[in-house]
C-alpha cells in the first residue's frame, strides 16, 4: 500500500497569512493526487486534482503542486472559511489512501 | 445537478446486519464508479472501496475486504454498503463518493451526505 503523511497535522494561522502544506508519498505517485478541505461536521470538498489543477468554483487563493513522492497545497491569503482540516489522497493505485490531515485553525 | 443522497442515520446493536444505500442523480449512474469513505468520530477519511455499476465490479481496502460488502442496483441507480454482523468499532460517519470517471483509478468530484452509524449495545 501507498502510504501519505501530511506535514504539519495541526496549524494555528492567521487571516492573511501565505499556508503551506505538505503531502509525501512512500512511493511515486506522479501527479494523481488530489487535495479535500474538510470543515467540522461537513462533507469533504474537492479543491485541487491532478495535483495542480483548481477545481471548479474554488477560488484561486488555492493551488497545489508537485510529483511523483512531494506535493503541496498553498493557500496564498488565509481566508475565515478556510479554516478547516486539509487531506490529500493519491489515486495512483489501489487502495487509495487519504493523508491523515492537517488542521488549520486560528491563532 | 449531480447528487448523492444517501440514507439516513441508524443505531445498531453488536452482531446486528445493516445496509446503507447511496442513490445517484442527475448523470449517468453506469459511467462512474462510486467509493465509500469512511470517517470515525474524530479521525480521518479512510477509502473502503469502490464499485462500478455497469458491471458490479468491486476493489476493497485489505482493511475493509471482508468485513463489508459493497453492491448496486443500476436499475435504480443506487450503491450499496453491508455489513452482516456490526461491532462497535464500526460506529463512523460512511460517505459514498463519485469517482470523476468509470475507466480508471480517480479522484472523486460528488460527496454523499454522509450515513452516521452508531453501533452499541
Amino acid at each position: 500500500d501507498i502510504q501519505m503523511t501530511q506535514s504539519p497535522s495541526a496549524m494555528s494561522a492567521s487571516v492573511g497569512d501565505r499556508v503551506t502544506i505538505t503531502c509525501r508519498a512512500s512511493q511515486g505517485i506522479s501527479n494523481y493526487l488530489a487535495w479535500f478541505q474538510q470543515k467540522p461536521g461537513k462533507v469533504p470538498k474537492r479543491l485541487i486534482y491532478a495535483a495542480s489543477s483548481l477545481q471548479s468554483g474554488v477560488p484561486s487563493r488555492f493551488s497545489g503542486s508537485g510529483s511523483g513522492t512531494e506535493f503541496t497545497l498553498t493557500i496564498s491569503s488565509l481566508q475565515p472559511e478556510d479554516f478547516a482540516t486539509y487531506y490529500c489522497l493519491q489515486h495512483n493505485s489501489y487502495p487509495l489512501t487519504f493523508g491523515p490531515g492537517t488542521k488549520v485553525d486560528i491563532k | 445537478e449531480v447528487q448523492l443522497v444517501q440514507s439516513g442515520a441508524e443505531v445498531k446493536k453488536p452482531g446486528e446486519s445493516l445496509r446503507i444505500s447511496c442513490k445517484g442523480s442527475g448523470y449517468s449512474f453506469t459511467s462512474y464508479w462510486i467509493s465509500w469513505v469512511r470517517q470515525m468520530p474524530g479521525k480521518g477519511l479512510e477509502w473502503m472501496g469502490r464499485i462500478d455499476p455497469s458491471d458490479s465490479y468491486t476493489n476493497y481496502s485489505p482493511s475493509f475486504q471482508g468485513h463489508v460488502t459493497i453492491s448496486a442496483d443500476k436499475s435504480i441507480s443506487t450503491a450499496y454498503l453491508q455489513w452482516s454482523s456490526l461491532k462497535a468499532s464500526d460506529t463512523a460517519m460512511y460517505y459514498c463518493a463519485r469517482h470523476t470517471a468509470a475507466d480508471d483509478i480517480t479522484d472523486f468530484d460528488y460527496w454523499g451526505q454522509g450515513t452516521l452509524v452508531t453501533v452499541s449495545s
